[in-house]
C-alpha cells in the first residue's frame, strides 16, 4: 500500500538550514507530484511546496518563496524539502503529500508528519 | 492569491445530527476544491474531492456541494467517529489554500 515517511525534523536556532526527506513506496512514485503540507502547534494547514512529477515545475506560497526548495530524487522515491533562513513561524509539523495527479491539485495520501521547531 | 473563508470555525452538535460547513473562495475556483478530516495527532484524510466526488472508502453520510466560490461539506446523521475538524482546500490553476477548519465538537 502507499506509505509516505517523513524524516529530518529537529530543533534548530533561527537563520539556520534543515533538510527534510520523504521516503515513499508502494505507487508510482515518478508519475505524481507531491506536496508538502505544514501545521503550526494549534492552527490550520498550510501548503509549503509542490513539485511536478519530473521535478521540471515547483510551486511556493509568499511564505516561504525565496527560502524553502523542494527536490526529488525519482531513482530514490524521495522528496526533499531544503528549509534556509528557518524563522520562529516555520515552527510546525511537515507533512509530505501524494498527489493525484502528475501537475499537482490535491493529495489523497499524507505521511504521518515530521516535527521542526525553529528556537534559540 | 486566492483566499477560503471557512464557517463556522466551532460547531457543536450532537450524534444523529445533520451538519453544514461552509467554504467560500475569494475568486471562482470552479469546482476545484478538496475535503479533508484530521483527528488530533493524525493527518489530514481526504473525504471529497472536485467539490462532489466522494473519496473510495468514505462513508456516504459525507456528501459536498458547490461551485465557483461557495461550497460545502454537509454530514448526514453524525456519527461518534465524526467528531474531528475539518478543512476546505482549493486547488485552482496551480495555487493552493486551505480554509482555516471547522471544528466539529460534542454539544
Amino acid at each position: 500500500q502507499v506509505q509516505l515517511v517523513e524524516s529530518g525534523g529537529s530543533v534548530v536556532q533561527p537563520g539556520k538550514s534543515l533538510k527534510l526527506s520523504c521516503a515513499t513506496s508502494g505507487f508510482g512514485f515518478s508519475r505524481y507530484a507531491m506536496q508538502w503540507v505544514r501545521q503550526a502547534p494549534g492552527k490550520g494547514l498550510e501548503w509549503v511546496a509542490v513539485i511536478s512529477h519530473d521535478g521540471s515545475k515547483m510551486y511556493y506560497p509568499d511564505s516561504v518563496k525565496g527560502r524553502f526548495s523542494c527536490s526529488r530524487d525519482n531513482s530514490k522515491n524521495t522528496v526533499y524539502l531544503q528549509m534556509n533562513s528557518l524563522r520562529i513561524e516555520d515552527s510546525a509539523v511537515y507533512y509530505c503529500a501524494k498527489d493525484v495527479y502528475g501537475s499537482g491539485s490535491f493529495a489523497d495520501h499524507w505521511g504521518q508528519g515530521t516535527p521542526v521547531t525553529v528556537s534559540s | 492569491d486566492i483566499q477560503m473563508t471557512q464557517y463556522p470555525s466551532i460547531l457543536p452538535a450532537f450524534v444523529g445530527d445533520r451538519v453544514t460547513i461552509t467554504c467560500r473562495a475569494s475568486q471562482s475556483i470552479s469546482n476545484w476544491l478538496a475535503w479533508y478530516q484530521q483527528k488530533p495527532g493524525k493527518a489530514p484524510k481526504l473525504l471529497i474531492s472536485d467539490a462532489s466526488s466522494l473519496e473510495s472508502g468514505v462513508p456516504s453520510r459525507f456528501s459536498g456541494s458547490g461551485s465557483g466560490t461557495e461550497f460545502s461539506l454537509t454530514i448526514t446523521t453524525l456519527q461518534p467517529d465524526d467528531f474531528a475538524t475539518y478543512y476546505c482546500q482549493q486547488y485552482f490553476n496551480f495555487s493552493w489554500a486551505f480554509g482555516h477548519g471547522t471544528k466539529v465538537e460534542f454539544k
